[in-house]
Parts: structure tokens; C-alpha cells; sequence
């Protein structure tokens, strides 16, 4: 079936680095663009930006420029949130989701929970 | 760019009907018919209920429906049930290829 799933809970510490994968099945890979979309403790969905699979272009959200990078591994259907310098507002769940246009997120990841704490 | 405002809460008995706003601007909400309607329950990854500010997914009740006045959309859920009980957000695109989310509300299904 089609589905996201994503890797499982980091624990890091402030400064290091944390890479977030979101392998797709089910699916031709480029059919959705991939969005990045976090929630804090007890917050709402924030929209941290997308990526075009078909191209590997990244747009990212206000907020979510400089430590933020999205990637692509096409040859395995893939997607990647990397976060460099962590900072402990960084913890939360990340979700990824792929949309087909603007008008959706049609399906969702399972999220990975980043926790930074020292 | 500033969320798009929703209530907090909102509640509702069983069977009766209930209706969450998002308010945005003619930059968002106003300006385009790209507004979509998430559920959340507790733990779990959201679920897309509406998009196109109309349309239902597949196997989606048709007790959820969509609409958009001006600068603002609306969620109703008629005949609510137990498992109605959630959070939603709505979410609309902004232009130059940016999203915008809603602040969630939480409905209790009383």
C-alpha cells in the first residue's frame, strides 16, 4: 500500500546533527512532493518547507533556513530532514508528507521524535 | 507570515453538528481554493480529511464537508461520533510555493 515510514526517536545533544529518513512505497516516488513539517511538545503542525522530487529543488519555510537541509536518494525512493548545530527547541516530532499539489497532504510518515537535550 | 487563526476548542454532544473556522487573508485563505482539513488524534500522524477546500479523500465519512467564505474556511462535522474527538488544523497555500498552518483546535465530544 502506499505508505511513508519513516527512521526512529533520536536523542542528541546541542551542537550535534540529526538526519531523518522518509523511505516511500507503494508508489512512483515523484507522484508527491515531499514535505517536512514539525510539532513541538504540546504545539500545532508548523510547515518547515518541501522538496520537488523530481528535480531535488528545496524551499524552505521562514524559520527554517540555514540549519535545515532537504535531500533526495531517489534510487530508493528516499527523502532526508537533516538539522546541524541542535538546539533544544529543536525537540519535537517530524513528519513527513507527500502532496500531490497544493491542495493536500495526502499521505503522512508515522514521525520521528528528536529529542535535544544535554 | 503569521498562522492562520483558529479556536482553541470547540465541543459538541453526539449526533449534533459542529463547525471549526480558519481565518486567514486574501495573501492565503482568500486567495486561492487550496485549503485542506487535518485530524489528529493523540499520538498518532495527522490524516488529510478535506482538500481543495471541498473535496474528501477516500473512505473519508461524508458527515466531514468543506467551505470557504471570503477570507475565511470552515470545517463541519455533522452526526458527531466518539472518534470525532481529535485535533484539526487547516492549512492553505500562501503563494511562492509556501504552505500555511492553522493554530489547531481541539474538539471534545461531549
Amino acid at each position: 500500500q502506499v505508505q511513508l515510514v519513516q527512521s526512529g526517536s533520536e536523542l542528541k545533544k546541542p551542537g550535534a546533527s540529526v538526519k531523518v529518513s522518509c523511505k516511500a512505497s507503494g508508489y512512483t516516488f515523484t507522484t508527491y512532493a515531499m514535505n517536512w513539517v514539525r510539532q513541538a511538545p504540546g504545539q500545532g503542525l508548523e510547515w518547515m518547507g518541501w522538496i520537488n522530487t523530481n528535480t531535488g529543488n528545496p524551499t524552505y519555510a521562514q524559520g527554517f533556513t540555514g540549519r535545515f537541509v532537504f535531500s533526495l536518494e531517489t534510487s530508493v525512493s528516499t527523502a532526508y530532514l537533516q538539522i546541524s548545530s541542535l538546539k533544544a527547541e529543536d525537540t519535537g516530532v517530524y513528519y513527513c508528507a507527500g502532496s500531490a499539489d497544493w491542495g493536500g497532504f495526502d499521505i503522512w510518515g508515522q514521525g520521528t521524535m528528536v529529542t535535544v537535550s544535554s | 507570515q503569521s498562522a492562520l487563526t483558529q479556536p482553541r476548542s470547540v465541543s459538541g454532544s453526539p449526533g449534533q453538528s459542529v463547525t471549526i473556522s480558519c481565518t486567514g487573508t486574501s495573501s492565503d485563505v482568500g486567495g486561492y481554493d487550496y485549503v485542506s482539513w487535518c485530524q489528529q488524534h493523540p499520538g498518532k500522524a495527522p490524516k488529510l480529511m478535506i482538500y481543495d477546500v471541498i473535496k474528501r479523500p477516500s473512505g473519508v465519512p461524508d458527515r466531514f464537508s468543506g467551505s470557504k467564505s471570503g477570507n475565511t474556511a470552515s470545517l463541519t462535522i455533522s452526526g458527531l461520533q466518539a472518534e470525532d474527538e481529535a485535533d484539526y488544523y487547516c492549512c492553505s497555500y500562501a503563494g511562492n510555493y509556501t504552505l500555511l498552518f492553522g493554530g489547531g483546535t481541539k474538539l471534545t465530544v461531549l
